[in-house]
């Protein structure tokens, strides 16, 4: 375990359902961020929380909403998805505006399918 | 827009050598250059980072270089072994837009033969 826990692992959704992904973190940081990484692309950000308040959209489809209740948990609701939104998503923190800073730690990913 | 280029997508080495994996970056220079190592179906683990007034940086067999005139961090695995097989990441940050966001390079993989 890395400190960022990601359930499911794994998802497969058909095009009309809802679901919601879900990340904790309990390394006391207080930035959280959703990546997208499909095959052959580089890791493409979502979403950025900052203390809490969304502060990057990065102009993703609104059929993907974020939450984020407090600094620990990190939620992004799916609904109405497109075959091509298959991918791994990817939760990460780090913390922000520290004096010392040390890179993003992940969670190991929810791999979704949509059929 | 910013660019990062890691020039080969895949490395093959033999056992013992060093691998040397290329970043390259378009624009303005990063505040923080970093490299991750990520296995299949598993989030990337930070590795290294090194600051834009920082030339190089050593963590045990990894090293990582900083050079902001050519544009281009280079990342060394000293002595490799089968157990370093995986993909590897250049990632940078821009701290100037108020939150640590990191862009991505598309990663190399890394095959070391036994």
């Amino acid at each position: 375990e890395t400190g960022v826990t990601q359930t499911p692992r794994h998802l497969v959704m058909g095009m009309t359902n809802k679901k919601s992904l879900k990340c904790e973190q309990h390394l006391g940081h207080n930035a959280m961020y959703w990546y997208k990484q499909s095959a052959k692309k580089p890791l493409e950000l979502m979403f950025v929380y900052s203390l809490e308040e969304r502060v990057e959209n990065n102009s993703v489809p609104s059929r993907f909403s974020p939450e984020c209740p407090n600094s620990s948990h990190l939620f992004l609701h799916l609904h109405t998805l497109q075959p091509e939104d298959s991918a791994l998503y990817l939760c990460a923190s780090s913390q922000e505006r520290g004096i010392t800073y040390y890179g993003y730690t992940f969670g190991s990913g929810t791999r979704l399918t949509v059929v | 827009s910013q660019k990062i280029e890691q020039n080969s997508e895949a490395l093959n080495i033999q056992e013992g050598k060093t691998a040397t994996l290329t970043c390259n970056y378009t624009n303005y220079s990063p505040a923080y250059l970093q490299w991750y190592r990520q296995d299949p179906g598993r989030g990337p683990v930070f590795l290294l980072l090194i600051r834009e007034n920082e030339k190089e940086k050593r963590k045990e067999r990894l090293k990582v270089t900083f050079d902001t005139t050519l544009k281009q961090s280079l990342f060394h695995i000293t002595a490799s072994q089968p157990a370093d097989s995986a993909t590897y990441l250049c990632a940078l940050t821009y701290s100037g837009a108020g939150s640590y966001q990191l862009t991505f390079g598309k990663g190399t993989k890394l095959s070391v033969i036994p």
